[in-house]
């Protein structure tokens, strides 16, 4: 069955620096997000990405944020200067299609340590 | 904005036991709920979605949810837990229609004994 896949399962990084977090989503998929989940909290909607485009952003995904679609494989968030409220799991996720019949399927995560 | 609320932190339960999680969310208009589980260690799966239609959606492993629309609510329940269900269960919720991004509750851990 295919799956969303991302690396690293963990980061460890010093505040300030960037950190690019990487994301496979499921191939025949065209819709891409980010969420992230700090530890005890909700997990949070960051951004949503279709067709080389950002289609939504949440007020958490600041200019500190970025997201890219390199390859047409890969799905990459990046965290320019990280904080240490940036600490958190981040998921990626892919869905087919949008809209009312989406299903949205979840990679395993990224655990970003800033320290 | 919508919002999801899921009262239960955690539940303990012994083996065999009915479940029910509480999901209430806030929205005015046309809704998709969603019941996503998350294992220890993995990632967070679906359990069960509703869109439209009868309002007694079945999902994988057993667990069911009703979508009662007076009472905004999407309970999830399950009649006879294992230990295997010894999971986090986020509620989830997303305005009908265009709109992508899924709004979770806070998540109910439940820990089944054996």
């Amino acid at each position: 069955e295919p799956e969303v896949t991302q690396t690293p399962s963990h980061q460890v990084t010093q505040m300030g620096q960037e950190v690019i977090l990487r994301c496979v989503p499921i191939s025949n998929h065209l819709y891409f997000y980010w969420y992230r989940q700090i530890l005890g909290q909700k997990v949070e909607f960051l951004v949503s990405f279709y067709n080389n485009e950002i289609s939504e952003k949440s007020e958490i995904f600041d200019d500190q944020f970025s997201v890219e679609r390199p390859d047409g494989s890969n799905f990459t968030l990046k965290i320019r200067s990280t904080k240490l409220e940036d600490s958190a799991m981040y998921f990626c996720a892919s869905s087919a299609v949008a809209g009312a019949y989406n299903e949205q399927f979840f990679g395993p995560g990224t655990r970003l340590t800033v320290l | 904005a919508q919002s999801v609320s899921q009262h239960n932190h955690h539940v303990i339960l012994s083996e065999a036991a009915s479940l029910e999680l509480g999901c209430n969310y806030s929205y005015g208009g046309t809704v998709n709920l969603f019941w996503y589980v998350q294992y220890p260690g993995q990632h967070l799966q679906l359990l069960l979605k509703y869109f439209s239609g009868d309002p007694l959606v079945k999902g994988i492993k057993g667990f069911e949810a009703e979508f009662i629309k007076s009472k905004f609510s999407f309970n999830l329940r399950k009649p006879s837990v294992q230990w295997s269900d010894t999971a986090e269960y986020f509620c989830a919720v997303r305005p009908g229609g265009s709109a992508r991004q899924l709004t979770f509750g806070s998540g109910t851990q439940l820990t089944v004994l054996p």
